[in-house]
């Protein structure tokens, strides 16, 4: 069964740097989205990108988040300046038609010292 | 506002035994879907209900959805010590378009016991 696949699994990174997480969604679908859960916490909204534009993001989705899809099979989120508050597993999601179930990967886990 | 706020927190049964969860949201809703996810892995989409459905069924999975009371169950039957996992009700709130995001509640932590 295709599935969303998520690199890399795990990533340790500075605070201030920048990280970018990649995702390859299931390859017929059309609209692709980023959550994050903080450990213990809720899976939240970030981001929806749909015919090559962002459709709608959260107050979390400040300027320092971008998306983008460079080349129609993978996407990525771009975090440029990064937090210790944007510790967090970050999962991909894609969905093939309107009002269908989105698919996630198995996430990233985002850890900034 | 705060959706899909499943209740119990958590649930320990032994196999074999049927587990019961529920979900509660405050909107007007397109869909509700029921996802699960294994510590520390991503989630796995398990079935997804319309707001003019009132039960589904997948497997051992019965899924029910009351737009009255703005709730919904999620019944496992027969569970196995596989089934251990932590499952969320996820809304899509009506009027939203089709590409609307998910609203994730807090989440049952399921334990099932050989």
């Amino acid at each position: 069964e295709p599935e969303v696949t998520q690199t890399p699994s795990h990533q340790v990174t500075q605070m201030g740097q920048e990280v970018i997480l990649r995702c390859v969604p299931i390859s017929n679908h059309l609209y692709f989205y980023w959550y994050r859960q903080i450990l213990g916490q809720k899976v939240e909204f970030l981001v929806s990108f749909y015919n090559n534009e962002i459709s709608e993001k959260s107050e979390i989705f400040d300027d320092q988040f971008s998306v983008e899809r460079p080349d129609g099979s993978n996407f990525t989120l771009k975090i440029r300046s990064t937090k210790l508050e944007d510790s967090a597993m970050y999962f991909c999601a894609s969905m093939g038609q309107a009002d269908q179930p989105q698919h996630f990967g198995d996430g990233t886990r985002l850890s900034i010292l | 506002s705060q959706q899909g706020e499943e209740d119990p927190q958590a649930l320990s049964i032994q196999e074999g035994e049927n587990a019961t969860m529920n979900c509660s949201y405050k909107t007007s809703i397109n869909n509700l879907q029921w996802y699960r996810q294994n510590s520390g892995r991503g989630l796995v989409h398990l079935i997804l209900i319309r707001s003019n459905e009132r039960e589904k069924h997948s497997g051992r999975l019965r899924v029910t959805l009351d737009t009255s009371k703005k709730s919904s169950s999620l019944l496992i039957t027969a569970s196995r010590a596989a089934d251990t996992a932590s499952y969320f009700c996820a809304t899509k709130e009506k009027f939203s378009g089709g590409y609307n995001k998910l609203i994730f509640g807090a989440g049952t932590r399921l334990a099932v016991h050989p």
